[in-house]
């Protein structure tokens, strides 16, 4: 089956630096997104990897690692408002993007 | 631009009942997807249309259905609605739908409740 892995839940304090695993199994491969979801809210794109390395957009930078089937999301200087679940999703090629399950990611101040 | 468009936002059936929701992508994208999002299990894939044609679909019942129409617009159809159908339904565009498409835009949902 395809299957993507991330951790349920994270807590980190604002100002800190946050990293949010993914690892992937999936029949085909062509880029891996992160997506981010207030409550109530829809989810909303926040950055893509199609190449192995870094990709950094502002306070957010993510990471592949295709022969890993690796990637993670780091996100700095945390602010109260990045409180939200994180999502990975892989296009497998195929006209399909699938979907991890979730990270839930709490910023204490 | 005008985002995606839901509708409805909110509805509540009875089991066994059946339901249309409405998807209205952003203008020029062709390309529609439909997710089923439930606590704890992410997104779950329920289609993808593109040209009036269903190019994928995920592991769900016979009883989801879904369709495109010449203007991009889509509709899915759950028929002998199940208290686990209970979820937020989500569409997504984008552009072409295949592998040169890095971003996809989510609506807000329709969050069907089944009683």
């Amino acid at each position: 089956g395809q299957s993507l892995e991330q951790p349920s839940e994270v807590t980190a304090v604002e100002g800190a630096i946050v990293q949010i695993n993914c690892t992937y199994q999936t029949s085909g491969f062509y880029g891996l997104s992160w997506y981010q979801q207030h409550d109530g809210g829809a989810p909303t794109f926040l950055s893509y990897n199609g190449l192995d390395g870094l990709e950094e957009t502002g306070r957010f930078s993510s990471f592949l690692s295709r022969s890993d089937s690796y990637g993670y999301l780091l996100l700095q200087e945390l602010q109260m408002k990045d409180s939200a679940s994180y999502f990975c999703a892989v296009n497998t090629g195929g006209f399909k993007t699938i979907f991890g399950a979730g990270t839930r990611l709490f910023v204490k101040a | 631009k005008a985002g995606v468009t839901q509708t409805p936002r909110y509805l509540i059936k009875t089991r066994g009942q059946q339901v249309t929701l409405s998807c209205s992508p952003i203008s020029g994208h062709r390309s529609v997807s439909w997710y089923q999002q439930t606590p704890g299990q992410g997104l779950q894939f329920l289609f993808e249309y593109f040209s009036e044609t269903q190019r994928n679909k995920g592991n769900f019942p016979g009883r989801f259905s879904g369709r495109q129409f010449s203007n991009s617009r889509s509709e899915m159809n759950v028929s002998t609605l199940e208290l686990g159908d209970s979820a937020l339904y989500l569409c997504a565009s984008s552009l072409e739908g295949g592998r040169g498409d890095t971003e996809a835009f989510f609506g807000q949902g329709t969050r069907l409740t089944v009683v």
